[in-house]
């Protein structure tokens, strides 16, 4: 069956980095969008950035524009955060989903803290 | 990019229905027929209930279905059960080539 698993989060330092991964399978990955979103303990949804089939396109939130970078690899059927200059407000569990803007299914999520 | 905007909370009794609104703009509702709804349970992952405004993916009941008119998109439950009971949020395809959510809405199930 469809399935998404991410791994990489933790516990991070302001400033620190971070990359997130997420593992596809039962689905032709090279064929979808992809996404991460995030959701801040106790918050709602929030979009953080799709990647095209090849990798070509990109378009992030401006919350995160120019500290993160989402990347894939569609030999390995894997997609990538690279997430950078962490903050406080970054914490959140992160999921990763198909798509672009129709989110279908959703991997349970790692959860990203920034503290000191 | 606001979010778009739901209300906090709804509820209703088993058996009744129950309508979320979700309102955005011109930018994002009111242009695109791309508005989605997610039901969420306490500590899991969303999950996609309602696409493209009206259509529904396979597996999901039919008690589920969505709307639209101007900048506002709605979700109705019909013949609510215990289970339905979560949160649930729309999020839209924008004109800037983004991606906008609504703020959430907690459903009880009373």
């Amino acid at each position: 069956q469809v399935q998404l698993v991410e791994s990489g989060g933790g516990l991070v330092k302001p400033g620190g980095s971070l990359r997130l991964s997420c593992a596809a399978s039962g689905f032709t990955f090279s064929d979808y969008y992809m996404s991460w979103i995030r959701q801040a303990p106790g918050k709602g949804l929030e979009f953080v950035s799709y990647i095209s089939t090849s990798g070509s396109a990109l378009h992030y939130a401006d919350s995160v524009k120019g500290r993160f970078t989402l990347s894939r690899d569609n030999a390995k059927n894997s997609l990538y955060l690279l997430m950078n200059s962490l903050r406080a407000e970054d914490t959140a569990v992160y999921y990763c989903a198909r798509g672009r803007n129709t989110y279908g299914p959703w991997g349970q999520g790692t959860l990203v803290t920034v503290s000191s | 990019q606001s979010a778009l905007t739901q209300p906090a909370s709804v509820s209703g009794s088993p058996g009744q229905s129950i309508t979320i609104s979700c309102t955005g703009t011109s930018s994002d509702v009111g242009t695109y027929n791309s508005v989605s709804w997610y039901q969420q349970h306490p500590g899991k992952a969303p999950k996609l209930m309602i696409y493209d405004v009206t259509s529904r993916p396979s597996g999901v009941s039919n008690r589920f279905s969505g709307s639209k008119s101007g900048n506002t998109a709605s979700l109705t439950i019909s013949g609510l059960q215990a289970d339905d009971e979560a949160d649930y949020y729309c999020n839209s395809y924008t004109s800037s080539s983004t991606v906008v959510f609504g703020g959430g809405t907690k459903l009880t199930v009373l």
